[in-house]
């Protein structure tokens, strides 16, 4: 069965730091991986997404993540940390199997300080 | 981009009293909908998949008969809570695919439900 790891339910940064959110995965082959957004009382943004094209990631906003497969890690980050980065970040994994439900972390608040 | 739409984005109902939630696929065909529940700083908990003329298949653990889901068309998907009850206020967000060959999940904004 697949799960995720989200490493910090909360992480704290000061405005133009640099941010990592940790999400580590457990699947019997490499999953497709994704890092959604949620600002309160809203729904999920897609930030980006690995589907076993490159390794290194490029999404929205900024953000970039890199799966490793050594580490069964897909960590995301972004070099300068704005005011607007403020939300709840989750990431989540998909099967490659026919099984295409999405399976949640927990989730990591991240709060930027000016 | 993809867009579901949802709606309401917030309702009030009384106990026992049933309540409907609607997601739309906007721009493409849904073949499978999701349906999620989300608790305060929680993460979402899949309730049920439906997938377009299907009997929805749900999650252990979740009340088919209290959490009624229909998938009539491609582009329209319903919860229904049946006799709410206080408990069964929260945060509900559907989320939409195009198949199992697309990696693409597109999620409605969410309804906030509150039992009185």
């Amino acid at each position: 069965a697949q799960s995720v790891t989200q490493l910090g339910s909360h992480v704290s940064v000061s405005e133009g730091a640099l941010v990592l959110l940790r999400c580590n995965y457990s699947s019997s082959v490499p999953p497709y991986l994704f890092w959604y957004v949620q600002y309160p009382n809203q729904g999920l943004q897609l930030l980006l997404k690995y589907t076993s094209a490159a390794t290194l990631v490029k999404g929205i906003n900024g953000f970039e993540a890199e799966f490793k497969k050594s580490e069964t890690s897909f960590h995301l980050t972004k070099p300068s940390a704005h005011m607007s980065d403020a939300a709840e970040y989750f990431c989540a994994v998909r099967s490659r199997g026919s099984n295409y439900k999405l399976t949640f972390g927990k989730g990591t608040l991240l709060t930027v300080n000016p | 981009g993809a867009v579901v739409s949802q709606h309401p984005s917030w309702v009030i109902c009384k106990s026992g009293t049933s309540v409907k939630i609607e997601c739309r696929s906007l721009d493409f065909q849904a073949t499978t909908m999701f349906w999620y529940r989300q608790f305060p700083k929680q993460s979402l908990m899949l309730m049920a998949t439906s997938n377009e003329g299907s009997k929805a298949t749900y999650e252990q653990g979740v009340e088919k008969d209290k959490f009624l889901i229909n998938h009539a068309s491609l582009t329209l998907s319903t919860l229904t809570v049946t006799s709410a009850h206080p408990e069964d206020s929260s945060f509900y967000i559907c989320s939409a695919s195009e198949g199992r060959q697309t990696y693409g999940y597109t999620f409605g904004s969410g309804t906030r439900l509150t039992v009185v």
